[in-house]
């Protein structure tokens, strides 16, 4: 596809389960970054991914989140023992680079609730 | 230091009227401020941005008007119509340091054209 895919588009899981968020970035998109957005709020910056590495994992609000891009393209975003407060839309972005000023390029999201 | 305010917090216009968003930031080391737009069920899209060196940028109806000494900026949407109806933030981010694409977003605007 043309855009930033991400899957699975909707979540429900249950306190305490582990899950995991896909991010499939526009082809030859070196930048990959991942947003979290609550309900009536502004997106919060989670981490970025400047090719397989992870440049900036300073969002990341605890342990329990993690997040790879192994082969510099696909990245997952990995949420263990999730709580009711993890329940979000997560958003992935990808840009063609980090240091220009260039467009970032936003999926739909992945929306988990946490019963 | 990081935050970026955004008033108001929701907007009713009738059609053909300007629309204005104002944001307030606090991190001096902010450089490059875009804006966007999100549709519901939707990622958020860039509508326009803008970097210091400059007081105003226009593009079509959208013109962002930019005050460094008061860390003001504000989007003004000119002749709005129905089809402008969706959540703005304004966003800020030090792209002259780590990324450009590792941004801080507003609240978020509501707005609504009347037809």
């Amino acid at each position: 596809g043309a855009g930033v895919s991400q899957t699975p588009s909707n979540k429900v899981t249950e306190k305490g389960k582990y899950v995991e968020l896909r991010c499939d970035p526009i082809s030859g998109h070196t930048a990959l970054y991942w947003y979290r957005q609550s309900l009536g709020q502004g997106p919060e910056f989670l981490i970025y991914f400047q090719g397989t590495g992870a440049a900036d994992d300073s969002g990341l609000p605890n342990d329990r989140f993690f997040a790879v891009r192994p082969e510099g393209s696909v990245s997952t975003l990995k949420i263990q023992r999730t709580e009711r407060g993890d329940s979000a839309v997560y958003l992935c972005a990808s840009s063609l680079g980090t240091m220009n000023t260039g467009e970032l390029f936003f999926g739909e999201g992945s929306r988990l609730t946490v019963l | 230091q990081q935050q970026v305010k955004q008033s108001p917090q929701s907007l009713i216009v009738q059609k053909g009227g300007i629309s204005i968003i104002n944001c307030a930031y606090e991190n001096t080391a902010f450089d490059y401020f875009p804006w966007y737009q999100q549709f519901p069920g939707k990622g958020p899209a860039l509508l326009i941005a803008i970097r210091p060196d400059v007081s105003e940028k226009k593009e079509g109806r959208f013109t962002i008007s930019f005050n460094k000494s008061a860390k003001q900026f504000s989007l003004h949407i000119m002749d709005s119509q129905p089809g402008d109806s969706a959540t703005y933030f304004c966003a800020a981010s030090n792209a002259g340091g780590t990324s450009y694409g590792k941004l801080t977003f507003g609240q978020g605007t509501i707005l609504t054209v009347h037809p």
